[in-house]
């Protein structure tokens, strides 16, 4: 199965401000999928990142708030835009394979 | 929306001891996945049912999907302070689509 690698980890912002989060995948893939896991909750879809292609948003998520890249087939950023404390979340990129998806570690996002 | 509830949500034993978690909903299903996520990782699949009525077992857990694919379960047998986390089902809709996630059931495991 592919692996990803997601950075940051984590990190501490100010409201206000804006944060893009990585991940590079060891393989190509059509699809990747980032999705936003609140304290306690499950994960909730934000959005499917084709590459060439702007990204498909889910209800309740706009691209001037989580604007997306996917410049290649294998690297993707989230950005995480005008940020206030209901943004704090972990931030959770994915690929699909036939199996079943792929997660990265995640970025565990504090907006302070 | 097809949606996905997850009972207990909550979930904390004793080193040994045995336990089930369920993933239910009123949507039929085309597959569920379920997934354990530890703290500072991503979730991470363990296994996928996609027949009705549907056993697999991986090492000491069983997984069972429901005759009518609307519903799941996990099974550990002798839990252990490692089966410790977060664990999620996921069902994927029958377009193939899109997977939606329950809210999970957090299991502690006591020493």
């Amino acid at each position: 199965s592919a692996v990803i690698s997601q950075k940051p980890s984590r990190d501490i912002c100010q409201r206000g401000t804006s944060l893009t989060i990585q991940c590079q995948v060891d393989s190509q893939v059509t699809m990747m999928f980032w999705y936003r896991q609140q304290p306690g909750q499950s994960l909730t879809l934000i959005a499917t990142a084709n590459q060439g292609s702007e990204a498909t948003y889910e209800s309740g998520f706009v691209i001037d708030k989580f604007p997306i890249s996917r410049p290649n087939l294998t690297f993707s950023t989230l950005t995480v835009s005008n940020m206030s404390p209901e943004d704090s979340s972990i931030y959770l990129c994915s690929v699909r394979a036939a199996s079943g998806y792929t997660f990265g570690s995640g970025t565990r996002l504090t907006v302070v | 929306t097809q949606l996905l509830e997850q009972s207990p949500q909550f979930l904390s034993i004793q080193e040994g001891e045995n336990l089930t978690v369920y993933c239910n909903s009123s949507s039929v299903f085309s597959s569920l996945q379920w997934y354990r996520q530890e703290p500072g990782e991503g979730p991470v699949l363990l296994v996928t049912v996609v027949t009705g009525g549907e056993v697999k077992k991986l090492k000491r857990l069983t997984f069972q999907f429901g005759d009518a694919r609307k519903d799941s379960s996990l099974h550990i047998t002798a839990a252990q302070p490692g089966d410790t986390g977060l664990y999620l089902c996921a069902g994927q809709d029958n377009y193939g689509q899109n997977f939606v996630f329950g809210p999970g059931t957090r299991l502690s495991v006591l020493p």
